[in-house]
């Protein structure tokens, strides 16, 4: 059974700071890995996503990478800021069965000013 | 806009009353499906529909049914509703099933049921 894992649930940091987030998963046979975002009682926005093949995505401050072999991926946001503060939550696409997103509980990301 | 809609934002109910709340999405995609989100317990699928008149059950499908009578809509029915279905729902969708597609989700629906 996949199970992914997102490790600190929680992380305070000053503006500015370079960040990475941690996701695990244990079971390497995915389509993909997405990554989104989650602001306080809304809903989730994609990120990014990155195809089983490949081995990074990038959109604008947000590089995500994966190495599926090691069941493992990081979200890095460079130069953070205060309007980063949301919950960020990893999700992969389990090869056959249901086509659901199996998801991480989430990183709960608050930058400060 | 390409969106997933859903309705009610949300919602106060009581134990035992009927309730659906509805998806649609204007994209076009096969694939449709229902999660909830609680605390501690991360967002688990409830339903899923691989296309017109093709659902089956998620992880967490007792006391919840569905329809895909359309393409576009997959409405979520409660027909019994209880405390325990208190939640924070969200409907998604992709392309196609089975594939290395984005799924998109809509705003959720927030129920408490008393």
């Amino acid at each position: 059974k996949q199970e992914v894992t997102q490790i600190p649930a929680a992380l305070s940091v000053p503006e500015g700071e370079n960040l990475v987030l941690n996701c695990s998963f244990t079971d390497s046979a995915i389509y993909n890995l997405q990554w989104f975002r989650q602001d306080p009682g809304k809903g989730l926005t994609s990120l990014l996503l990155i195809q089983s093949s490949q081995r990074e995505q990038t959109s604008g401050r947000l590089n995500a990478s994966l190495d599926k072999s090691s069941g493992r991926s990081t979200l890095y946001i460079a130069a953070s800021q205060p309007g980063d503060s949301a919950t960020y939550l990893c999700a992969v696409s389990p090869q056959g069965g249901s086509e659901k997103l199996v998801f991480g509980k989430g990183m709960k990301l608050t930058v400060n000013p | 806009e390409a969106q997933v809609t859903q309705n009610p934002r949300y919602l106060i109910t009581v134990t035992g009353k009927k309730l659906t709340v509805t998806c649609s999405q204007n994209m076009n995609h096969e694939y449709m499906s229902w999660y909830r989100q609680d605390p501690g317990l991360g967002l688990r699928q409830i339903y899923y529909s691989m296309n017109v008149e093709v659902t089956d059950k998620g992880d967490v499908p007792e006391g919840y049914k569905v329809s895909r009578k359309e393409k576009r809509n997959f409405p979520l029915i409660l027909e019994s509703p209880s405390p325990n279905q208190t939640s924070l729902y969200f409907c998604a969708s992709s392309l196609i099933a089975g594939g290395p597609n984005e799924q998109f989700f809509g705003p959720g629906t927030r129920l408490t049921v008393l």
